[in-house]
């Protein structure tokens, strides 16, 4: 199983909104509505975000909301703060009780 | 509320292996399966695998295939992580996390640095 393609960076000044990319392939993301997203401060453990691909966990902002289309799922956050910079990854189901995470991509915010 | 605490740091020759704990508590544990995650240093994450804690049946990646072994304590709430036949690339944070109904990880483990150096 490859990693999800995601981009390595992304910045935005607070207020802003952003959106992180995260490209699987017909086996992963684009078979399944099964993707979730994760937040990750520098040596903490990864919280979770959304799942299902575009449902938020209780106490999560509404300002981070997900989509899918085709192969390529993404992460929007709306009115950027300086507490959402942070790395985020996504994962897919991939069949066969399995999970593929993507490369992570490190959010600034300016 | 769910809690998921892992055991302490690890340094490992090469070579070796290491077993990592993962106790939970805050809900059944047998109801929910627990998935192993490691990140190397300045890397991403890596899905290592799970164990149905009901049960006890697993499934790992192949990248793992033949060193990982992932058990559990029903009796303990406690899920296990064994890697065997390290090496410095298996350096890194490893992680517990409680899978939740649709392929999600809904809760985690604080991480366990394991240091694999001569």
């Amino acid at each position: 199983q490859s990693a999800l393609t995601q981009p390595a960076s992304v910045s935005g000044s607070p207020g802003q909104s952003i959106t992180i990319s995260c490209t699987g392939t017909s086996s992963d993301v684009g078979s399944y509505n099964l993707v979730s997203w994760y937040q990750q401060y520098p040596g903490k453990a990864p919280k979770l975000m959304i799942y299902e691909g575009s449902k938020r966990p209780s106490g999560v902002s509404n300002r981070f909301s997900g989509s899918k289309s085709g192969n390529t799922a993404s992460l929007t956050i709306s009115g950027l703060q300086t507490e959402d910079e942070a790395d985020y990854y996504c994962c897919s189901y991939a069949g066969s009780s399995t999970l593929v995470f993507g490369g992570g991509t490190k959010l600034t915010v300016l | 509320q769910v809690q998921l605490v892992q055991s302490g740091a690890e340094v490992k020759k090469p070579g070796a292996s290491v077993r990592v704990s993962c106790k939970a508590s805050g809900y059944t544990f047998t109801n929910y399966p627990m998935h192993w995650v490691r990140q190397a240093p300045g890397q991403r994450l890596e899905w290592m695998g799970w164990i149905n804690a009901g049960i006890g049946s697993t499934k790992h990646s192949q990248k793992f295939q033949g060193r990982v072994t992932i058990t559990r304590d029903t009796s303990a709430s406690t899920a296990y992580m064994e890697l065997s036949s390290l090496t410095s690339e298996d350096t890194g944070v490893y992680y517990c996390a409680r899978y939740s109904s649709t392929w999600y990880l809904d809760y985690w483990g604080q991480g366990t640095l394991v240091t694999v150096s001569s």
